[in-house]
């Protein structure tokens, strides 16, 4: 399978615990991305990668979020502390970095997140 | 103002019909435009991308883009009820790379 992958599919936690996702890119994509989705809604923009920069962070993104990208490869979101509010999809995309214009983003399953 | 906005919906029509699904956007210079379709508990699926005024057609969907009103759609032609999906309008605004999505209108195909 060459596209996005998530793991884990399906996250339920207790408020106030931490929890990590991980996302495997399309093997030749440079540029990974973090959204979050809640029901009803359209996927809001979290944070993106270009190789293992970290180029940009939306004001959604409050200090108990982390993520990371080593090596430029696979990416984790990090919750921490998590709340009730933090109950989404999270969805991860990738892209292959060209004119900015033309540039495509394929996402992933996504991982639910069930706070309790 | 939201960035980007489309009507919920749903938009219910009957299979065979066209169904016009419409997004208007709040960044005058934005350069690209997306429509994603997502199916229930699925993820964005990229169907049609635009960069420049006018219609562009792929298959049974035709993409429409007006920068002076600020207006992108998109055109369903033989609607078939593995259609009924949200479809979600997402743009790209000036110097950024990330996209930005509407709140997605959602289709309902009726056999």
């Amino acid at each position: 399978d060459t596209g996005v992958s998530q793991d884990p599919r399906h996250k339920i936690t207790k408020r106030g615990q931490n929890v990590t996702f991980r996302c495997d890119p399309i093997s030749e994509h440079n540029r990974l991305y973090w959204y979050r989705q809640t029901l009803g809604q359209g996927p809001e923009f979290l944070t993106y990668f270009q190789n293992e920069a970290q180029l940009e962070k939306s004001r959604l993104l409050s200090d108990r979020f982390s993520a990371e990208r080593p090596k430029g490869s696979f990416s984790t979101l990090e919750i921490q502390r998590t709340e009730q509010g933090d109950s989404a999809m999270y969805l991860c995309a990738s892209s292959l970095s060209v004119v900015a214009t033309n540039e495509k983003l394929f996402f992933g399953s996504g991982t639910q997140l069930s706070v309790l | 103002q939201k960035e980007v906005e489309q009507n919920s919906g749903p938009l219910s029509v009957p299979e065979g019909a066209i169904a016009s699904l419409n997004c208007t956007y709040s960044d005058r210079v934005s350069q690209s435009f997306f429509w994603y379709r997502q199916y229930s508990g699925k993820s964005p699926e990229l169907i049609m991308s635009i960069y420049s005024n006018g219609d562009k057609e792929d298959g049974r969907f035709t993409a429409q883009l007006n920068k002076a009103s600020q207006y992108v759609s998109l055109l369903i032609r033989d609607s078939q009820p593995s259609d009924s999906a949200t479809y979600l309008c997402a743009v790209r605004g000036t110097g950024r790379r990330a996209l930005t999505f509407g709140s997605g209108t959602r289709l309902q195909v009726q056999p």
